[in-house]
């Protein structure tokens, strides 16, 4: 167990729909990142959060959305859903908050794998 | 900006046969380098990293890495591969700044096939 935590591990949903994946970080983990893995894009960086803020995006889609609470967990929204999103969705965590935690590292959960049909 | 490039997006070795999966970086600061290693139906877990101490680390499962400056790379290698060690592999970067900006980057991985 690497101590993040992401739910549900598997779902399956119809085109059109919305969905909702949930991340819990490591304890102590202010940063939380998403991470999209299909077989044709590889590992695709989404969106970083850091301590309830938004702090960086990548190839995120506009159906797509996160946010993170106060409680440092955070949440992906997926929107309209095309059968091209079906993927495996990553949420990663990390400590940093200064130079000596650098070296930390992401701490990746199991995924959420998701099947658009 | 920082990036990686992995050489070889599948490499097949032999039972006991050496392992050698390259990484080259482009780092504008003295990055941190790692790699993880993914198994079929798992998340990324962290194999090894440097962060500017030993330019020689070592890993887990037998895996290490050189950091050669001059070289901008950052190839990983086991002398002898196992079964086991059949997974995708990827190689990250990061500056050594830190902050809340934080942010690693990913190579593309790389397929090890381990073959009886």
């Amino acid at each position: 167990d690497s101590g993040v935590t992401q739910t549900p591990k598997h779902l399956i949903t119809a085109t059109g729909q919305r969905v909702t994946l949930r991340c819990s970080p490591r304890s102590g983990d202010l940063s939380v990142y998403w991470y999209q893995q299909s077989l044709d894009q590889g590992l695709q960086f989404l969106i970083q959060y850091y301590n309830g803020e938004e702090r960086a995006k990548g190839n995120i889609l506009e159906r797509f959305s996160a946010q993170q609470f106060p409680d440092l967990h955070s949440e992906l929204n997926l929107s309209s859903l095309e059968l091209g999103d079906s993927a495996l969705y990553f949420c990663a965590s990390s400590v940093v908050s200064g130079q000596r935690t650098v070296g930390a590292g992401y701490t990746f959960g199991s995924g959420t794998r998701l099947t658009v049909v | 900006a920082q990036s990686v490039t992995q050489l070889g997006s599948h490499v097949s070795v032999s039972e006991g046969a050496l392992v050698l999966l390259r990484c080259n970086y482009s780092s504008s600061v003295p990055p941190y380098l790692f790699w993880y290693v993914q198994y079929p139906n798992q998340g990324l877990q962290l194999l090894l990293k440097y962060t500017s101490a030993a330019t020689l680390v070592k890993g887990i499962n037998g895996f290490e890495a050189e950091f050669k400056k001059s070289e901008t790379s950052f190839h990983l290698t086991k002398p002898s591969a196992h079964m086991s060690d059949a997974a995708e592999y990827f190689c990250a970067v990061s500056d050594s700044r830190g902050g809340s900006n934080y942010k690693l980057t990913f190579g593309k991985g790389t397929l090890l096939t381990v073959n009886p």
